[in-house]
């Protein structure tokens, strides 16, 4: 069964900090999503990668294959960055999304 | 970036009522669809892929003909959930994915937020 872990379940920070969320999957996933939802639910899709790096503005999403983890960071955290983040496997072959359980970000003014 | 819509954003209904979510893409056409399910502080859950002109194809544990999936055309796909019950009650998402390569991104709707009484 495909598996996806993320860490840590809970995260308060100071404005300004920089912010790491961690993901670890298992075999038979191939590309991974990071999602950001809002508290009133809606999900937007941050990035989607299956090597390397990739950047967006503050954040700035990793991707090791032989070791099979993620990470996400958030530069200079601003409150409005408070959200739940969720990485999301995708799972070779039948391209179905497995989910880790979400890191919930508060950023305090 | 693309475009997904949900109708209604939240619906309240009496036990044993049918309600129905659309879920448009509205800048794209979508070849598939997905449903998922969201309790309160639980990650989403898989409920059913939909693709155009085709039967969905649901997880295990979903009952088909209490979910039923319509994906009529490239731009919508429905779910009607038939005799809802209270524990019905949740969040339902869709996302639509804009093409069959593979590991293609998935652009989520906002979500249905459905309370059954």
């Amino acid at each position: 069964k495909n598996e996806v872990e993320q860490s840590p379940q809970n995260l308060t920070a100071q404005e300004g900090e920089f912010i790491t969320i961690n993901c670890s999957y298992s075999v038979g996933i191939s590309a991974l999503h990071w999602l950001q939802q809002h508290p009133g639910g809606g999900i937007v899709s941050l990035f989607m990668l299956s090597s390397g790096k990739k950047k967006h503005g503050r954040l700035i999403a990793t991707i090791n294959i032989q070791e099979k983890h993620s990470s996400l960071h958030i530069t200079a955290s601003h409150p409005r960055d408070s959200a739940v983040y969720i990485c999301a496997g995708i799972n070779f072959g039948n391209e179905k999304l497995t989910f880790g359980t979400g890191t919930r970000l508060t950023i305090i003014p | 970036g693309a475009v997904v819509s949900q109708h209604p954003s939240w619906v309240i209904c009496k036990s044993g009522t049918s309600v129905k979510i659309e879920c448009r893409s509205l800048d794209f056409q979508a070849t598939t669809m997905f449903w998922y399910r969201q309790f309160p502080k639980q990650s989403l859950m898989l409920m059913a892929t939909s693709n155009e002109g085709s039967k969905a194809t649901y997880e295990q544990g979903v009952e088909k003909d209490k979910f039923l999936i319509n994906h009529a055309s490239l731009t919508l796909s429905t779910l009607t959930v038939t005799s809802a019950h209270p524990e019905d009650s949740s969040f339902y998402i869709c996302s639509a994915r804009t093409s069959g390569r593979l590991q293609e991104t998935q652009y989520f709707g906002p979500g249905t937020r459905l309370l059954v009484l």
